[in-house]
Formats: C-alpha cells, sequence, structure tokens
C-alpha cells in the first residue's frame, strides 16, 4: 500500500527558516514524481512543484520559484520542501502527493501539514 | 493559457444530477483529472484522463469532454457527494506544469 506520512503542524514566526517533509512507502521512491500543493485556508488547492527522486530533477510553478525549495533524501525515501524566510502568506496547509506513472496528475496524497506563520 | 475555470458551487437534490464544469484553452491537447475533496481530508483522485473512474470510485461518478471543456457528472447524487471538487491539467507546451481549477463545492440540499 501506497504511504506518505508527512511531517507535524509548524508554527513559526515570519522570516524563521522552515523544512517539512513527507516520506513515502509501498513502492520505490526513486522511480515517480512526488509534488508538493498549497491550500490555504477555505481555498482551493495550488500546484507548487514536483520533484523526480531519482535523479532530483526538479520543476517549478512560476508562482512559487524562488519563493520554496523542494528537494529529496533518497536515503530515507522522504521529500522535503523548505522556506528560507517565512512570510505571514505562507500561512496554509500543505500537501505531498504521487504523480502517476505516466500520467500528470497525483494519485496518492499525505495527510497534509498545517503550517501558521504568526508573529 | 495556463487557466482553468470552474463554476464557485453546484446545488442539487438528493437523487438528481450534479454536473459540474471545467474550462481550459489547453484542454483539447491535454488530460483532465477531476479530485474529490472532503472537509479536513487531502484530496482524492476521481477521474483520470478526462473519462477514466479511477479504482473504488462509484459508477455514479463520470466525466466527458468537448472541446475547451470536460465535465465531471455524478448521477443519482448521495449526501455523502458533497464536497468540493476541483480538476487539473497540465501546460500545453510544458506538461510537467500542473495547474488546479478553482474548485467547486457541491452542495446536496
Amino acid at each position: 500500500e501506497v504511504q506518505l506520512v508527512q511531517s507535524g503542524a509548524e508554527v513559526k514566526k515570519p522570516g524563521e527558516s522552515l523544512k517539512i517533509s513527507c516520506k513515502a512507502s509501498g513502492y520505490t521512491f526513486t522511480n515517480q514524481w512526488i509534488g508538493w500543493v498549497r491550500q490555504k485556508p477555505g481555498k482551493g488547492l495550488e500546484w507548487m512543484g514536483v520533484i523526480y527522486p531519482g535523479d532530483s530533477d526538479t520543476r517549478y510553478s512560476p508562482s512559487f520559484q524562488g519563493q520554496v525549495t523542494i528537494s529529496v533524501d533518497k536515503s530515507i525515501n522522504t521529500a522535503f520542501l523548505q522556506w528560507d524566510s517565512l512570510k505571514a502568506s505562507d500561512s496554509a496547509k500543505y500537501y505531498c502527493a504521487r504523480r502517476t506513472d505516466h500520467l500528470f496528475s497525483f494519485d496518492s496524497w499525505g495527510q497534509g501539514t498545517l503550517v501558521t506563520v504568526s508573529s | 493559457s495556463s487557466g482553468l475555470t470552474q463554476p464557485p458551487s453546484v446545488s442539487v437534490s438528493p437523487g438528481q444530477t450534479a454536473r459540474i464544469p471545467c474550462s481550459g484553452e489547453d484542454l483539447p491537447q491535454q488530460y483532465a483529472y477531476w479530485y474529490q475533496q472532503k472537509p479536513g481530508q487531502a484530496p482524492v483522485l476521481i477521474i483520470s484522463k478526462d473519462t477514466e473512474r479511477t479504482s473504488e470510485i462509484p459508477e455514479r461518478f463520470s466525466g466527458s469532454t468537448s472541446g475547451t471543456t470536460v465535465t465531471l457528472t455524478i448521477s443519482g447524487v448521495q449526501a455523502e457527494d458533497e464536497a468540493d471538487y476541483y480538476c487539473q491539467s497540465t501546460n500545453n507546451s510544458n506538461p510537467y506544469i500542473m495547474f488546479f481549477g478553482g474548485g467547486t463545492k457541491l452542495t446536496v440540499l
């Protein structure tokens, strides 16, 4: 069974850095793209980017390019999303999701990580 | 263009048919996918490649396509179908870039 288990909720101050994680199991981690999706409270889904763990090839949405960094650690089957300097507008729930093999959709999702940025 | 347009809300009575359209100029060239998201839960992929129901999704859910519009149809709506529904597709010039429609809140009256 495919599982994506995300790290727990975070409360941070503006300007702080943060790295959240998504641990994959139940499939060959290096063979399928994994991505991140943002959802602000009461709002819709926003595609942020994807990474191919096999070679760390990464594609970002133009809206998020330069704002976040997506990475992986193949040795522990884990993907990461990080910020160098958080803003209040980064407050949202962040989902990781596995891209469907050979298709451009997400077929398995993590439970989400709630990030709250407040002074 | 990378935009997908959905109506913010659709309301139907139990047993009726709900239709949720999603329009985008790249849809004739790129597949569309549909997700269901219930409150407090992660999205679930329910329709793949415009029309294919994913595993374990009830037959009352179906997808169709016509030109620049794809439509999610829920026949015989049940109370449990009340949720947010999102279409998703990819950029025609760079299919690695994915994007979502704004979402449609389905209310079962």
